[in-house]
């Protein structure tokens, strides 16, 4: 599985944009790229998932370079009820049952 | 929109106790999971399971632990003989076919050996 870098924490303010980028410079051709967000004392939860360019949904954004080495998760406008950790996770295409190795994440801390 | 149930929220437990977590996964779905979390640690990988068998298990499961999904609902975590060191969120998740697809996990139970 390939290993994913990205910043321990960082801090934002309601309403802004907030950009996490995670480094995957080992990820293979059939990987795919998916990230999770945990709240305080709940289950992690599927944000979004993609291969390559763009892929949106009503939560966020996912832009992936075409070296696919990074990734990008962007939350528009953020509000109080968006603290929580952040998972960059790598997930080969063709594993059944693929269990998730979690890193330590991006805490994220949303201010007034 | 379905959700992985567990219970309990929470469970306290003397140490050499044998404990028994519960999970509901979401009824269409085909493959099960346990995961923990130590206080302030990464969420660390039990065990997956699939078509009634373990598919992978992790070195944190060890022969103390055990899994079963006694009915067409119900996906248990036993732990026969409880240690401190068990302490933890347990969290059950759950996915449809296919690798890509996201897995959908409980709350957890919030596990205290004493």
């Amino acid at each position: 599985l390939a290993k994913t870098t990205q910043p321990i924490s960082m801090d934002s303010y309601e309403g802004q944009e907030v950009n996490i980028t995670c480094s995957h410079n080992n990820i293979a051709t059939n990987d795919y790229i998916t990230w999770y967000q945990q709240f305080p004392s709940q289950g992690p939860r599927f944000i979004i998932q993609g291969y390559k360019t763009k892929v949106t949904n009503e939560v966020a954004s996912l832009f992936i370079p075409a070296d696919r080495k990074s990734s990008t998760l962007s939350l528009p406008r953020v509000s109080l009820s968006d603290t929580a950790v952040y998972y960059c996770l790598v997930n080969p295409l063709y594993s059944s049952a693929s269990k998730i190795i979690f890193g330590s994440g991006t805490r994220l801390s949303i201010r007034p | 929109e379905p959700e992985v149930t567990q219970t309990p929220s929470h469970q306290v437990t003397q140490m050499g106790q044998e404990v028994i977590l519960r999970c509901v996964p979401i009824s269409n779905h085909l493959y099960f999971y346990w995961y923990r979390q130590i206080l302030g640690q990464k969420v660390e990988f039990l065990v997956s399971f699939y078509n009634n068998e373990i598919s992978e298990k992790s070195e944190i499961f060890d022969d103390q632990f055990s899994v079963e999904r006694p009915d067409g609902s119900n996906f248990t975590l036993k732990i026969r003989s409880t240690k401190l060191e068990d302490s933890a969120m347990y969290f059950c998740a759950s996915s449809e076919q296919g690798s890509l697809r996201p897995q959908h996990f409980g709350d957890g139970t919030r596990l205290s050996i004493l």
